[in-house]
């Protein structure tokens, strides 16, 4: 199965950009993954899908200066124009089928903080 | 809208059983594979369950495994989550959410405490 990680926090100013990273295992690096945000006290929401060609399809509503990126294993999520409303827990998740069964793998989310 | 509103959890000690419910509103439940994930206090989010639209294709986490049952009832666009042997670890807010590829529309989770 793959492992999906990601650093626990990151933070950055109002106003600014920031990078948040999801690395697949190596062996797993070709995979896609999904990013879903999650604000204080609700339920995660579907943000974008992130391919390992660095295209990227977004959720209904979501922002332009919402994007995905990739390179290698790593899948990236970069926000510009940080907004306290972006201020949330990050997870990446990726879906597969192994042996004929259905299941996904979630890294440990990123908690990130808007200064 | 999209609704998923779950429910039925509560403070359960180790070794006992709940069930959980997941009401659907807002679309043709049937069409739709379902899923449970769950996130312990403070923790990342875990994939717990997988169902089919027609509910003959169940799925499970290792994790849970002989003890979780997944189930559906179409005619009242609900899904459930029969949980028995619980144990400490178990301790979560459970979340039921729709399946199109991507995890779509999540509801609001209900909270399990496993605990003597």
């Amino acid at each position: 199965l793959p492992v999906l990680t990601q650093p626990p926090s990151a933070s950055a100013l109002l106003g600014a950009s920031i990078k948040l990273t999801c690395t697949l295992s190596s062996e797993h690096s070709t995979y896609t993954i999904e990013w879903y945000q999650q604000r204080p006290g609700g339920s995660p929401q579907y943000i974008m899908k992130v391919k390992s060609d660095g295209s990227h399809s977004k959720g209904d509503g979501i922002p332009d200066r919402f994007m995905g990126s990739s390179s290698g294993a790593d899948r990236y999520l970069t926000f510009s124009n940080l907004q306290s409303d972006d201020e949330a827990e990050y997870h990446c998740g990726e879906s597969h089928t192994i042996d004929g069964q259905v299941g996904w793998v979630f890294g440990g989310g990123t908690k990130l903080t808007v200064l | 809208e999209v609704q998923l509103v779950e429910s039925g959890g509560g403070l359960v000690q180790p070794g006992g059983s709940l069930r959980l419910s997941c009401a659907a509103s807002g679309f043709t439940f049937s069409s739709y594979e379902m899923n449970w994930v769950r996130q312990a206090p403070g923790k990342g989010l875990e994939w717990v369950s997988y169902i089919s639209g027609s509910g003959s294709t169940l799925y499970y986490a290792d994790s849970v495994k002989g003890r979780f049952t997944i189930s559906r009832d179409n005619a009242r666009n609900s899904l459930y989550l029969q949980m028995n042997s619980l144990r400490a670890e178990d301790t979560a807010v459970y979340y039921c959410a729709r399946m199109l590829g991507i995890l779509d529309y999540w509801g609001q989770g209900t909270l399990v405490t496993v605990s003597s």
